[in-house]
Order: C-alpha cells, then sequence, then structure tokens
C-alpha cells in the first residue's frame, strides 16, 4: 500500500543525531506536496510531529526537525532520547492515485 | 482541542460487516475534515476515506470502493466507518483522525479500534 519508502530502522546512542529518509516520487514529493511526520508508540495512535515540511506543533520539542528536497524528504533528531524510541511514518499526497494521502511505509528508531 | 473517541473492538466472521464510529469531544466538527485510517498489525498506515460531515462530501481509496461506505451525524458529532463483506486481510487498527484546513496532515488521532476478522 505504501508510496513512500522509509528504512525499516534507524538506530543510535543517546545524545546522537540520527536522521531519516522519505523518498517518493515526481507525483507525490517531487510535484511540490507537503510531506508530515507522525510518531507511533506501541499500541497508540500516531501523533503529527512535524507539518509542512518543517514545523513543529505546539508541544514537540525543537530536536526533531524536517526538510524536503526533490523527490525525498528527512527527519532528523538530534540530542537523541530513550523516550524517542518509536516508529516514525511520513505522509504526503499523490497526484496520480485518487487517494488523497499516501502514507510511508514506516521507521522504528532505536535508542 | 478537538477528542476523538471510537467504539470498541470488534470480532467478526469473514463475509461480514463491521461498523466502527468515532464522536468528537470538546468542540463540534465545525468544518472539520474526518478521516479513515488502517493499521494492519506490524504494517504502515493505509488511508481509507475522509468526509466533510457539514458538507456531505465523501472521498474514498479506490481499494475500498463497493465495500466502504462512511458517513456523519452532525447531531451527535459522530462518524462512522462501514466495511463490508470482510477478509482475514481487513484484521486491523483502524483510526478515526481529524484533517487540518490549512492542509492535508491529520493533527487529531481517535485511539484506534481494533477489527479482528476470523472464523
Amino acid at each position: 500500500h505504501s508510496v513512500l519508502t522509509q528504512p525499516s530502522s534507524v538506530s543510535g546512542a543517546p545524545g546522537q543525531r540520527v536522521t531519516m529518509s522519505c523518498t517518493g516520487s515526481n507525483s507525490n514529493i517531487g510535484a511540490g506536496h507537503h510531506v508530515h511526520w507522525y510518531q507511533q508508540f506501541p499500541g497508540k495512535a500516531p501523533q503529527l510531529l512535524i507539518y509542512a515540511d518543517n514545523s513543529r506543533p505546539a508541544g514537540v520539542p525543537d530536536r526533531f526537525s524536517g526538510s524536503r528536497s526533490g523527490t525525498s524528504a528527512s527527519l532528523a533528531i538530534t540530542g537523541l532520547q530513550a523516550e524517542d524510541e518509536a516508529d516514525y511514518f511520513c505522509q504526503s499526497y499523490d497526484t496520480s492515485l485518487s487517494t488523497s494521502k499516501v502514507f510511508g511505509t514506516g521507521t522504528k528508531v532505536i535508542v | 482541542q478537538v477528542q476523538l473517541a471510537q467504539s470498541g473492538t470488534e470480532v467478526k466472521k469473514p463475509g461480514s460487516s463491521v461498523r466502527v464510529s468515532c464522536q468528537a469531544f470538546g468542540d463540534t466538527f465545525g468544518n472539520d475534515i474526518i478521516n479513515w485510517v488502517r493499521q494492519a498489525p506490524g504494517q504502515g498506515l493505509e488511508w481509507m476515506a475522509r468526509i466533510i460531515p457539514v458538507l456531505g462530501t465523501l472521498n474514498y481509496a479506490d481499494s475500498f470502493q463497493g465495500r466502504l461506505t462512511i458517513g456523519a451525524d452532525t447531531f451527535t458529532n459522530s462518524v462512522y466507518m462501514d466495511l463490508t463483506s470482510l477478509t482475514s486481510n481487513d484484521t486491523a487498527t483502524y483510526f478515526c483522525a481529524r484533517e487540518s484546513i490549512a492542509d492535508d496532515w491529520l493533527d487529531a488521532w481517535g485511539q484506534g479500534t481494533l477489527v479482528i476478522v476470523s472464523s
């Protein structure tokens, strides 16, 4: 189902910086559509982490940052903390599909 | 800030149907857009459909056309999702989520409803 590709996992020690990619195509990210990121803990609903490529909702630490370039986007976590261990999903819009939204395959962050 | 509360776990037989409901608290739907997203066990997120309750506007993912119906009850401030002809592939957690009016991010989520399809 996933149109956007993410690495299955990334890992880092506490305090380190980790990044994860979200790779799409010219019909979604490459077409200029914004990318949003969600954080999900086991057994919980996803929560909005980054919206419109690089904006943080109120309450999200500035350790989390996003960027978009070409057909890809990235999420970075600096000063990694144990509580950041979770699954992360990217989301965008695809003009070639009837679906309103497309999600990434998801990345597990291991601290 | 709106909060979304969903109905409880469902266990269904193959070939049957299921209804999952989602009620908003703390605010009315107003011009909100409510989406349905599902997640199979250990898998990623899959967008299913969206509704603008005040307008009755509906959009469905192609993969669910004919099996999925969504609707809203503005008096009870709730939306629902009906999925028919269930198979084991429909075993998943189903989420309702509010879409931002500014763009298409989902800024409030229900807690999720587990639907198990098993004979």
